[in-house]
C-alpha cells in the first residue's frame, strides 16, 4: 500500500550490528504497529502505538526498541542484530476511534542477519 | 501462546475447485474476525471481515462461516482462480484492541 512506506525493503547485516527499520504514512492514522512474519508463526506483534506519546510492547518484544518521532513515522531498531531476528518486518497503521481496528500493512522489510 | 490457531498451513485447490481454511480462537472476548490476503513481496490487506452476532458473510466468492459455539470461523472461496493464490491469515481482536493473527495458510489454485 502506498500510503505506508517501510524502508530499506531489503537488508543483510552482520550479528551484532546496530539496524533501524523505518515506517511512514500518509493516511493520517493515529496507530501504529510493528510485526514480524516467520513462516508458520504468522504475524507477530513486536510493539504499537496508539499515539505520539504512547509506546506499548507487543508478544516479542525482547530485542527490539521502537521510536514515534511524529504521528506518520515509527522506527523499529535491533540494537544488537541476531541471527533469530532474520525475518521479513512489516509496518501497519490504524484509524483511532473506530470500533474495530481494520490495519493497513506497509510493503514489508526483509532483513538477514547472518 | 498462540489464541488463533489456523489450518492447514498449505493448501493446493485446482481451478474452479472451493478453497476452506479453518481457524479456532480462544478468547471468547474477541468480537471481530478479520481475514487478510497477502500477495508475494506485498503486505497483508485486508478481504473479509465478520462481527459474532452474524453467522455468515458473503462478499463475492469470498465467504465468512462463524460458529460462535465452537469458537471457530472458517473462510471459504468458491470457484477458486489462479489469481487467489496468496497467504490468507485469520485474525482476532475484541473492539479496537490489537489483532491476534493466526499462523497463515499458503493457497496454490493449478490451473
Amino acid at each position: 500500500d502506498a500510503d505506508v512506506t517501510q524502508t530499506p525493503r531489503n537488508r543483510i547485516t552482520k550479528t551484532g550490528k546496530r539496524i533501524m527499520l523505518e515506517c511512514s504514512q500518509t493516511k493520517g492514522h493515529d496507530r501504529m504497529y510493528w510485526y514480524r512474519q516467520d513462516p508458520g508463526l504468522g504475524l507477530r506483534l513486536i510493539y504499537y502505538s496508539f499515539d505520539v506519546k504512547d509506546i506499548n510492547k507487543g508478544e516479542i518484544s525482547d530485542g527490539y526498541s521502537v521510536s514515534r518521532q511524529a504521528q506518520a513515522k515509527f522506527s523499529l531498531s535491533l540494537e544488537s542484530a541476531i541471527p533469530n531476528q532474520t525475518a521479513l518486518y512489516f509496518c501497519a497503521t490504524a484509524q483511532a476511534g473506530g470500533s474495530y481496528n481494520e490495519q493497513f500493512f506497509g510493503p514489508g522489510t526483509r532483513l538477514t542477519v547472518l | 501462546q498462540q489464541q488463533v490457531k489456523q489450518s492447514p498451513q498449505s493448501l493446493i485447490v485446482q481451478k474452479g475447485g472451493i478453497s476452506i481454511i479453518n481457524c479456532a480462537y480462544e478468547n471468547t472476548a474477541f468480537d471481530y474476525f478479520p481475514w487478510y490476503q497477502q500477495f508475494p513481496g506485498k503486505g497483508p490487506a485486508l478481504l473479509i471481515a465478520i462481527r459474532p452476532d452474524v453467522s455468515e458473510k458473503k462478499e463475492g466468492r469470498f465467504t465468512i462461516s462463524f460458529n460462535k459455539s465452537a469458537k471457530q470461523f472458517s473462510l471459504h472461496i468458491m470457484d477458486s482462480q489462479p489469481g487467489d493464490s496468496a497467504t490468507y491469515f485469520c485474525a482476532a481482536s475484541r473492539g479496537a484492541q490489537k489483532l491476534v493473527f493466526g499462523q497463515g495458510t499458503r493457497l496454490t489454485i493449478n490451473p
